[in-house]
């Protein structure tokens, strides 16, 4: 089945650096992956919309200039989190579905952020 | 927008049936799935249904009433492993492509 790899799994930064996370569709080509940030104990909130070769869609409130995506091949989109604060400690997690797919989204296995 | 609703948390005894239901308002309806979702963990896809009715897959059932706007999770045979979040979401259009909205998740418990 579809494959959607994640990494990190884990990071802990500091405040005002950058973080990068990286997902790639490992067995088919993904034209759009979506980003999530979860906090505990609360649901999946999208982020943004990410398309291969175009701009991101970013949802109402998110910070396009903060949380940078880039989706720069058909297998491959990564989120940076630029001049990371505490706040932005959550889980970050992407999906993303193969065309031939007609029923469910496959996630990545997600990336917790700590920011010290 | 979109709207999910479904209970906060649940709580079964091993063995035992739950179902766990879903009222959703959406402009754009494609479908609606289930992810359970392991503490720390990411989700992991369940079930789709696109059309009324019921679709099993092993333990697990899911329903949908496109009328009602309704759907249900339905878990036979409950095990303790089964202890987890589930999240109904609506598979959508928007910005010409498809997303997911999810619910806030219902927390199962499974009890000896």
């Amino acid at each position: 089945g579809a494959v959607v790899s994640q990494h990190p799994s884990r990071v802990i930064c500091k405040s005002g650096t950058s973080v990068k996370i990286e997902c790639r569709s490992l067995d088919f080509q993904a034209t759009t992956m979506f980003w999530y940030r979860q906090f505990p104990k609360q649901s999946l909130m999208l982020m943004a919309t990410s398309n291969e070769g175009s701009k991101a869609t970013y949802e109402q409130g998110v910070e396009k200039d903060k949380f940078l995506i880039n989706h720069a091949s058909l297998t491959l989109s990564t989120l940076t989190v630029t001049s990371a604060h505490p706040e932005d400690s959550s889980f970050y997690i992407c999906s993303a579905r193969d065309r031939w797919q007609v029923d469910g989204y496959t996630f990545g296995s997600g990336t917790r952020l700590t920011v010290v | 927008g979109q709207s999910l609703e479904q209970p906060s948390e649940v709580t079964a005894v091993e063995g035992a049936i739950v179902q766990i239901n879903c009222t959703y308002q959406t402009s754009g309806f494609y479908g609606l799935s289930w992810y359970q979702q392991h503490d720390g963990g990411a989700p992991t896809f369940l079930s789709y249904n696109a059309l009324d009715g019921l679709e099993e897959t092993g333990r697990f059932s899911s329903f949908l009433s496109r009328s009602d706007s309704y759907g249900y999770l339905l878990l036979q045979e409950l095990q303790m492993k089964d202890s987890a979040s589930y999240f109904c979401a609506v598979d959508s259009s928007g910005a010409g492509s498809y997303q997911l909205t999810f619910g806030k998740g219902t927390k199962l418990s499974v009890i000896p």
